[in-house]
C-alpha cells in the first residue's frame, strides 16, 4: 500500500510557541491530505482537508488561524499549530488518498504514524 | 451526513474466547468504503480491511473475520481465539467522497 509519513513522531514545545507538522506521501501523489485530532481515550476527529495549491477547508469549530495548514506540493502537507497552549497537546495524524482509475472520487485514505503534540 | 457507531465502548475478554466488535454506519452515499483500524498503545493507526459498498462477501483473514450487511447498515469484526496481543482500541471508519469518519471506537481488553 502506499505510504504516508508524518515528522515529528513526538514534540513538546513551550505555551505560546508554535509547532510545524510535516505529512509526506512518499510514494504516491496525494491530491488530498486531512488533518485528524485526537484527544486521550477518544476518537480521531477531522479538523480539515486540504487539496493542493488551495485553501484548506476546515471541520466546523476548527479555528483555521490557529491551525494553519499548508499544502503547497502534491507530497507535503504542513500543520501548523500556532501560539500553542496546553489545550491543544493532542495526537494529530494525517491521511493522504488520491483518486484511483475507475473509483470515481472514492478512495481510501492513507495514515501517517501521528504526532504526540505535549504543550507544557 | 455521514456517522459511524459503535456501541461498545469498552470489551474485556479472557484469552481464546471470540469476541465481535459492532460498527453501525450511516451514509447517503450510494458509493462508499467501509474500514477497520487498530490502534495499539504506540498510537499509530493500522489498517485491518477495506470494503466497498457493492462487495457484501463477508471476509475471514487468519482469526479476524468481518460481516458486511448493507440490509442492517452493519460490519461487525469478529476475534477468533482472542490474544493479549489483540488488546487495543478498533475503530471502525466509513469514507463517502473524499472523508473518512470514524466511529469512538472500542477499547479491547484480552487478559491471559
Amino acid at each position: 500500500g502506499a505510504v504516508v509519513s508524518q515528522h515529528p513522531s513526538r514534540v513538546i514545545c513551550k505555551s505560546g510557541t508554535s509547532v510545524k507538522i510535516e505529512c509526506r506521501s512518499l510514494d504516491f501523489q496525494a491530491t488530498t491530505m486531512f488533518w485528524y485530532r485526537q484527544f486521550p481515550k477518544q476518537s480521531l476527529m477531522l479538523m480539515a482537508t486540504s487539496n493542493e495549491g488551495s485553501k484548506a477547508t476546515y471541520e466546523q469549530g476548527v479555528e483555521k488561524d490557529k491551525f494553519l495548514i499548508n499544502h503547497a506540493s502534491l507530497t507535503l502537507s504542513t500543520l501548523t499549530v500556532t501560539s500553542a497552549h496546553p489545550e491543544d497537546s493532542s495526537f494529530y495524524i494525517c491521511s493522504a488518498s488520491f483518486p484511483r482509475p475507475g473509483a470515481g472520487e472514492y478512495t481510501e485514505a492513507f495514515f501517517g504514524q501521528g504526532t504526540r503534540l505535549t504543550v507544557v | 451526513a455521514q456517522k459511524v457507531t459503535q456501541a461498545q465502548t469498552e470489551i474485556s475478554v479472557v484469552e481464546k474466547e471470540d469476541v465481535t466488535l459492532d460498527c453501525v454506519y450511516e451514509t447517503r452515499d450510494t458509493t462508499y468504503y467501509l474500514f477497520w483500524y487498530k490502534q495499539p498503545p504506540s498510537g499509530e493507526l493500522v489498517f485491518l480491511i477495506r470494503r466497498n459498498s457493492f462487495d457484501e462477501q463477508n471476509e475471514i483473514s487468519g482469526r479476524y473475520s468481518w460481516n458486511f450487511q448493507k440490509s442492517t447498515s452493519s460490519f461487525n469484526f469478529t476475534i477468533t481465539a482472542s490474544q493479549v496481543v489483540d488488546s487495543a482500541v478498533y475503530f471502525c471508519a466509513s469514507t463517502g467522497g473524499f472523508k473518512t469518519i470514524f466511529g469512538a471506537g472500542t477499547r479491547l481488553f484480552v487478559k491471559a
